[in-house]
C-alpha cells in the first residue's frame, strides 16, 4: 500500500509566480491534511479537506492561498504571487476516517523556495 | 485553543543508552490523543507512538515508550538503547477527539537528539 505521496518534492519559484503543490493521500483515505513548516519550527496546521469540501481552513492565510481536493485527483495546495516568505516545506497528511481511532500520515513533504 | 509545549531544543544521548524527551501541553479538554512524530535528516515524518488519553496504561512500541501523567499534562517519550537512526528532530503533539474542524495535530516546536557513536 503506497504511503501519501507528494510532489514536487522541491519547487523554486520566483516571487510573484504561481506554486501547486499536490498530495495524493493514501489508498482508502478520504481526508487530508496540510501543514506548514517554516525552518527550525514545528509544523502548522493550515487546512483540511474531505472530498470536494473544505472542513477547516482556520490556518490558511487569508489571501493568495487556497486548497483543494476534488472528487478525482490529488489534492492541491495553490500558493499565488508567491513571496519570500511563503519558503517552507509543505506536508500534507491523510486519514482514513476523522473518528476515534484516526492516524494521520504524512508525506514527504513539498521544499519551496522563493527566490 | 491547545498548546504544546517542548523547552527543550536540543538533547544528545550515548548510543545504547536510554534518552527521555520532555512535552507538555494544555488543554481544557478530557479526552483527546497524544502523538511523538520523528523527523530524521530526510524531513519525512514518522509516527513513532500515540497514547489515547482515557487509557491509564503507558503506550510503548518496542524500544519507544511514553510516562503520561495526564494530572500535569506531561507526556514524555523515552528512547531505550538509543540507536544511530533514532537522530532526528522529535515533536511532540496533540488532538481533540473531536470530527471535524477540531481534528487537526497541534505540534510543539520539536527536539533534535543527536546520538553519541
Amino acid at each position: 500500500n503506497a504511503g501519501v505521496m507528494q510532489n514536487p518534492r522541491h519547487l523554486v519559484r520566483r516571487r510573484g509566480q504561481e506554486a501547486r503543490l499536490r498530495c495524493s493521500p493514501m489508498k482508502g483515505h478520504s481526508h487530508v491534511y496540510w501543514y506548514r513548516q517554516l525552518p527550525e519550527e514545528g509544523l502548522k496546521f493550515m487546512v483540511y479537506l474531505q472530498k470536494e469540501n473544505i472542513i477547516d481552513e482556520s490556518g490558511m492565510p487569508k489571501e493568495r492561498f487556497s486548497a483543494e481536493f476534488p472528487k478525482e485527483g490529488p489534492s492541491i495546495l495553490r500558493i499565488q504571487q508567491v513571496v519570500r516568505g511563503d519558503s517552507a516545506a509543505y506536508f500534507c497528511a491523510s486519514s482514513q476516517e476523522a473518528g476515534v481511532q484516526e492516524t494521520q500520515y504524512f508525506g514527504p513533504g513539498t521544499r519551496l523556495l522563493v527566490l | 485553543a491547545q498548546t504544546v509545549t517542548q523547552s527543550q531544543p536540543e538533547m544528545s544521548v550515548q548510543e545504547a543508552e536510554t534518552v527521555t524527551l520532555s512535552c507538555t501541553y494544555d488543554t481544557s479538554e478530557s479526552d483527546y490523543y497524544l502523538f511523538w512524530y520523528k523527523q530524521p535528516p530526510s524531513r519525512q515524518m514518522i509516527l513513532v507512538i500515540r497514547q489515547e488519553a482515557y487509557k491509564q496504561q503507558n503506550a510503548t512500541e518496542n524500544r519507544f515508550s511514553v510516562n503520561f501523567q495526564k494530572a500535569a499534562k506531561s507526556f514524555s517519550l523515552k528512547i531505550s538503547d538509543s540507536q544511530l537512526g533514532d537522530a532526528a528532530m522529535y515533536f511532540c503533539a496533540y488532538r481533540s477527539p473531536d470530527t471535524g474542524a477540531n481534528s487537526k495535530l497541534t505540534f510543539g516546536k520539536g527536539i533534535t537528539l543527536s546520538v553519541r557513536p
